[in-house]
């Protein structure tokens, strides 16, 4: 079975760190780019950060672009989400997404997990 | 970023009625659009790739069509299970952010 499931989630305060995973089963990883998008509480979704299949792209939203770091680890079919400073704004369920076309860094996404929620607040 | 209008925000229908959203890209990208569905706690679906292919296992009345600035999401006949939030998303605009749509909410009239 395809799965992303991620982890790492919580109640942060304010200008602190938090470091999310996203482990992946059922394809074959490295042939495929994979995304972050967030959805904060009663909003539309949001990308937030993607990078291709052998992490030589990478693209971050303007809102996150020098605070958040992502990375993956094809070895351990695991994708990575780095958060520094983090602002109450940054409050949101985080998804982590498989890219649809092969070693494509830009398509649309056929496969997501079911979250993992990060609140910033004091 | 490229931004991606998408209309009505919401809209109330009834089951068997054909229902229509719409989603207009600030500049041109193709056919590079996608369309998805999620439910409330639940995941987005990827219903629509490349603006008018249908993900597999997605029921044949959910279409969708255009290029370039103007796209349409298209559910023949409403079902049940269909009420939901809609959202389009592009995905030509590298190194440029991929955006969403703000999302149409699908309700029972």
């Amino acid at each position: 079975e395809v799965q992303l499931v991620e982890s790492g989630g919580g109640l942060v305060q304010p200008g602190r760190s938090l470091r999310l995973s996203c482990a992946a089963s059922g394809f074959t990883f490295d042939d495929y780019a994979m995304h972050w998008v967030r959805q904060a509480p009663g909003k539309g979704l949001e990308w937030v950060s993607g990078i291709s299949w052998n992490s030589g792209s990478i693209g971050y939203a303007d809102s996150v672009k020098g605070r958040f770091t992502i990375s993956r680890d094809n070895a351990k079919n695991s994708l990575y989400l780095q958060m520094n400073s983090l602002r109450a704004e940054d409050t949101a369920l985080y998804y982590c997404a498989k890219v649809f076309g092969y070693q494509l860094l830009f398509h649309a996404f056929d496969i997501w997990g079911q979250g993992t929620m990060v609140t910033v607040s004091s | 970023a490229i931004q991606l209008t998408q209309s009505p925000s919401s809209l109330s229908a009834s089951v068997g009625d054909r229902v229509t959203i719409t989603c207009r890209a600030s500049q041109g990208i193709s056919s590079a659009l996608a369309w998805y569905q999620q439910k409330p706690g639940k995941a987005p679906k990827l219903l629509i790739y490349d603006a008018s292919s249908l993900e597999s296992g997605v029921p044949s009345r959910f279409s969708g069509s255009g290029s370039g600035t103007d796209f349409t999401l298209t559910i023949s006949s409403l079902q049940p299970e269909d009420f939901a939030t809609y959202y389009c998303q592009q995905f030509n605009s590298y190194p440029q952010p991929l955006t969403f749509g703000g999302g149409t909410k699908v309700e029972i009239k």
